[in-house]
């Protein structure tokens, strides 16, 4: 059964200091990872997608990457804006274009 | 940048009502989506709509549940008979390749 796991549930940043969020899946042929910033009661906002190990992909304060087994989201020196619930989702291929979302890491940082 | 809209923001209705709720996706993509987040729970896959027809559903999309796409626009999440469990929020998506979603709409069902 495809799976995405993300961790931690939460992560606590004092401001400027840089961290990493994982997203490990299990999935009978990735078609593409899916990174998604969501704010409360908001819906998913896009961020990346990669499509093959070895891939990475930034913006701003942001990083992606990507290997067979796992995804990794770098922050580097964050602000409180940055404070937010980070999704990760995969999409499979066997004729679907569905994404399967983890449950997220939600980020504070602080000042 | 184009985005994709869903109205309204937030209903309440009463259990055994049924519900409509109203998207309306970017505007040359060709894929659409319904997905729903219960509070607390990750976004779970619904329904995805192509060239007219429904091409997958999750077990969640029962028969209580329908998609239509009236006009060339518009794309609607029907729900005949709201039960309790239904409350969460129901996120609209569509794909061409790009997954974009929408705001969303909280449905309350009391």
């Amino acid at each position: 059964e495809d799976q995405v796991t993300q961790s931690p549930e939460a992560l606590r940043l004092q401001e400027g200091e840089s961290s990493s969020l994982n997203c490990s899946y299990t999935v009978s042929g990735l078609r593409g990872l899916f990174w998604y910033r969501q704010d409360p009661g908001k819906g998913p906002e896009f961020l990346f997608t990669l499509y093959s190990a070895g891939e990475e992909k930034e913006k701003e304060r942001l990083k992606a990457t990507l290997t067979k087994k796992e995804s990794f989201l770098h922050i580097t020196a964050p602000k409180p804006e940055d404070s937010a619930t980070y999704l990760c989702a995969v999409q499979a291929p066997r004729n679907t274009d569905k994404l399967i979302f983890g449950t997220g890491t939600r980020l504070q940082v602080f000042p | 940048e184009p985005e994709v809209t869903q109205t309204p923001s937030h209903q309440v209705t009463q259990m055994g009502q049924e519900v409509i709720l109203r998207c309306v996706p970017i505007s040359n993509h060709l894929y659409f989506y319904w997905y729903r987040q219960i509070l607390g729970q990750k976004v779970e896959f619904l329904v995805s709509f192509y060239n007219n027809e429904i091409s997958e559903k999750s077990e969640i999309f029962d028969d209580q549940f329908s998609v239509e796409r009236p006009d060339g626009s518009n794309f609607t999440l029907k729900i005949r008979s709201t039960k309790l469990e239904d409350s969460a929020m129901y996120f609209c998506a569509s794909s061409d390749p790009g997954y974009t979603f929408g705001s969303g709409t909280r449905l309350t069902v009391v």
